[in-house]
């Protein structure tokens, strides 16, 4: 059974950087069939998908156009848990925030776990 | 970006009833396609993916169908834990996307 445990501060002032790790157990990091991702909820913006890092011999990783410019997702095979960080925030990164596992080794490319979702809140 | 674009945005139901929803994207995402369950305060649950088939757990009168840029997710008797919201998410490009949700409210 795959967990993800999501950890970081619940408020970021407006123009420093977001920070978020979530620690997996029950699969690898380094797995070769997994990515692992971050996804935000707000009431604006809806779902959106964030970026992914994974492992296929080297690490990839690939960010949605929308924070291109500001994120960052690094894998720490050390403690096996990936972290998010997005630079430069406003008030509009305000968001629920979620770590999500995409296991490509079954039928369909979908997000089959979830961390527990954070709260961020960008406020001075 | 492929765009995804959910009809209604919101419907009220009442227990028993069937309940359609469609899901279209911005251009041919071919059958790479999932809907999510999400209730208040938690993450969504995967139901549906590669746009009919189900997912482990999750009970019948949840399906799914279509291909191309038209997908529709129908529940055959709407059941009292089913008034939720509702996603769908194409995995087809590089970089995914999600519909805006529809609301299924208890009429």
């Amino acid at each position: 059974q795959v967990q993800l445990q999501q950890s970081g501060p619940g408020l970021v002032k407006p123009s420093q950087t977001l920070s978020l790790t979530c620690a997996i157990s029950g699969d690898s990091v380094s797995s070769g069939s997994a990515a692992w991702n971050w996804i935000r909820q707000s009431p604006s913006r809806g779902l959106e998908w964030l970026g992914r890092t994974y492992f296929r011999s080297k690490w990839f990783n690939d960010y949605a156009g929308s924070v291109k410019s500001r994120i960052t997702i690094n894998p720490d095979t050390s403690k096996n848990q990936f972290s998010l960080q997005l630079n430069s925030v406003t008030p509009e990164d305000t968001a629920v925030y979620y770590c999500a596992r995409v296991d490509y080794s079954s039928d369909g490319y979908y997000f089959d776990y979830w961390g527990q979702g954070s709260l961020v809140t960008v406020s001075s | 970006d492929i765009q995804m674009t959910q009809s209604p945005s919101s419907l009220s139901a009442s227990v028993g009833d069937r309940v359609t929803i469609t899901c279209r994207a911005s251009q041919s995402i071919s059958s790479h396609l999932n809907w999510y369950q999400q209730k208040p305060g938690k993450a969504p649950k995967v139901l549906i993916y590669a746009a009919s088939s189900l997912q482990s757990g999750v009970p019948s009168r949840f399906s799914g169908s279509g291909s191309g840029t038209d997908f529709t997710l129908t529940i055959s008797s709407l059941q009292p834990e089913d008034f939720a919201t509702y996603y769908c998410q194409q995995s087809y490009s590089t970089l995914w996307t999600f519909g805006q949700g529809t609301k299924v409210e208890i009429k």
